[in-house]
């Protein structure tokens, strides 16, 4: 079954502070991986999409990387600051069937 | 200006209503899509559609229907209104069917189903 597992759950940590986010998928075929971030009360805006071809990926202080063997991903903020407050969401793209699979996000809180 | 836009943001009804929502977006975009966000703060893709094709989530409940009077408008018509229905829609939209491409979403409409 095509999932997309994210961890942790939450996560609260001072401004300035950096912070990685994981996702662990077993989606198949493998088309691409996409992180999203969602501010409450609003829709998600892409942050990252990498193709299975590349493994890292950079949008300012958001460094995302894959590895397709493994099937993991991380997000990595530099430099948090407090807009960076969001949920953060992996995405993955199925091939066979134009799928994508919706990871529950990582809740992100940043504290001043 | 606003990308993809949609109303309304809030909607509270009783059960055994119909409602609708509707969808614009100013991209130019061929594909629009819907998705429904539950309490667990899934996405669950609902329908996408061009002017060629209609794909549809076969777990979708047929009291859903996309209805799109042109290629910037997608609006999601909901007949007989359950209490499960209760979730955040999204709208998105993207240049092309194929996911590869990105999906710019809007706002979101909070309906609320009594």
């Amino acid at each position: 079954k095509n999932q997309v597992e994210q961890s942790p759950q939450s996560l609260i940590i001072l401004e300035g502070k950096n912070c990685t986010l994981q996702c662990n998928y077993t989606v198949s075929p493998f088309s691409n991986l996409r992180w999203y971030k969602q501010d409450t009360g609003r829709g998600p805006v892409s942050l990252t999409i990498m193709t299975f071809s590349e493994n890292t990926k950079s949008n300012g202080r958001y460094t995302a990387t894959l590895d397709a063997d493994t099937k993991q991903s991380s997000l990595h903020i530099t430099a948090s600051q407090l807009s960076d407050s969001a949920s953060y969401i992996c995405v993955v793209s199925a091939y066979s069937n134009y799928q994508l699979i919706w990871g529950a996000g990582t809740k992100l809180i940043i504290k001043p | 200006d606003t990308a993809v836009s949609q109303t309304p943001k809030y909607l509270v009804t009783q059960m055994g209503n119909d409602k609708s929502i509707k969808c614009e977006q100013n991209l130019g975009h061929d594909t629009m899509y819907w998705y429904k966000q539950d309490s667990k703060k899934f996405l669950k893709i609902m329908f996408s559609y061009n002017n060629k094709e209609l794909i549809i989530n076969e777990t979708v409940p047929n009291r859903f229907s996309p209805k799109s009077p042109d290629k910037a408008h997608l609006n999601l018509h909901i007949n007989s209104l359950e209490l499960g229905d209760s979730a955040v829609y999204f709208c998105a939209s993207s240049d092309d069917g194929d996911f590869a491409y990105e999906q710019y979403f809007g706002p979101g409409t909070r309906l609320t189903v009594t």
